[in-house]
C-alpha cells in the first residue's frame, strides 16, 4: 500500500547510537501506530497516536520515543540503540474499519 | 491486561485440505476482530474481519467465526492452495478505542 511509506527500509547501526525511523501517510487518517515484529512474538505495539496532540504508550514503549509532527507524519526514535531492539518495525494508520501497514523497516543493532 | 492468544504457531496442510487457526481474547469489551495475512518479506494485509454483532462471515474460501461467550474467534481456509502459505495474524480491537492487540501469528504451509 503506497499510501503509507517508511524510511529507511533497512538500517544497520551500532549500540548506543540514536536512530530515527520515519513514517508518512497520504490517507488522511488521524490514527497512526508503531509496531515491532519479532519471530514468534507477533506484532507488539510501541506507541500510538490518535491525533497530533494525542500520543500514547503501547505494550513495549521503554527505550523508544515518538513525535507526531503533523497528521501525515509519525516518527519513532531509539535514543540509545541496543542489540535487542533489532527487529522489523511497522508503521500503520487506521480508519474506522481497520489498519493499513507500511512496508516495514528492518533494523539491525550491532 | 489485554491479551490475544493464537494457536497453532505453525500449521502444515496438504493442498486442497482445510486449515483452521484459533484465537482467544481477554477483553470482553473487544468488538472488532480482523485477520491479516503476511507473505514473506511483505507487510500484513487485511483478509477478512468480523464484528461482535455477527457470528460468522465468509469470503470465497475463507471464513471467520466468532463466539463472544467463549471469547474465541477462528479463521477457516478451505481448499487450500500453495499461495495461501504465509503468516496469519488475528487481532482484537476494543470498543471505543482504536487500539489493536495482535496474536503471535501462525505460519501456514500448504504442501503441494
Amino acid at each position: 500500500d503506497a499510501d503509507v511509506t517508511q524510511t529507511p527500509r533497512n538500517r544497520i547501526t551500532k549500540t548506543g547510537k540514536r536512530i530515527m525511523l520515519e513514517c508518512s501517510q497520504t490517507k488522511g487518517h488521524d490514527r497512526m501506530y508503531w509496531y515491532r515484529q519479532d519471530p514468534g512474538l507477533g506484532l507488539r505495539l510501541i506507541y500510538y497516536s490518535f491525533d497530533v496532540k494525542d500520543i500514547n504508550k503501547g505494550e513495549i514503549s521503554d527505550g523508544y520515543s515518538v513525535s507526531r509532527q503533523a497528521q501525515a507524519k509519525f516518527s519513532l526514535s531509539l535514543e540509545s540503540a541496543i542489540p535487542n531492539q533489532t527487529a522489523l518495525y511497522f508503521c500503520a494508520t487506521s480508519d474506522p474499519r481497520t489498519q493499513y501497514f507500511g512496508p516495514g523497516t528492518r533494523l539491525l543493532v550491532l | 491486561g489485554e491479551n490475544v492468544e493464537q494457536h497453532p504457531s505453525t500449521l502444515s496442510v496438504q493442498e486442497g485440505d482445510s486449515a483452521v487457526i484459533k484465537c482467544t481474547y481477554s477483553d470482553s469489551a473487544s468488538n472488532y476482530f480482523p485477520w491479516y495475512k503476511q507473505e514473506l518479506g511483505k507487510r500484513p494485509q487485511l483478509i477478512i474481519d468480523i464484528r461482535s454483532n455477527v457470528g460468522e462471515k465468509k469470503d470465497q474460501r475463507i471464513a471467520v467465526t466468532l463466539n463472544k461467550t467463549a471469547k474465541h474467534f477462528s479463521l477457516h481456509i478451505t481448499e487450500t492452495q500453495p499461495e495461501d502459505s504465509a503468516v496469519y495474524f488475528c487481532a482484537a480491537r476494543t470498543s471505543g478505542t482504536y487500539k489493536y492487540i495482535f496474536g503471535t501469528g501462525t505460519r501456514l504451509k500448504v504442501l503441494a
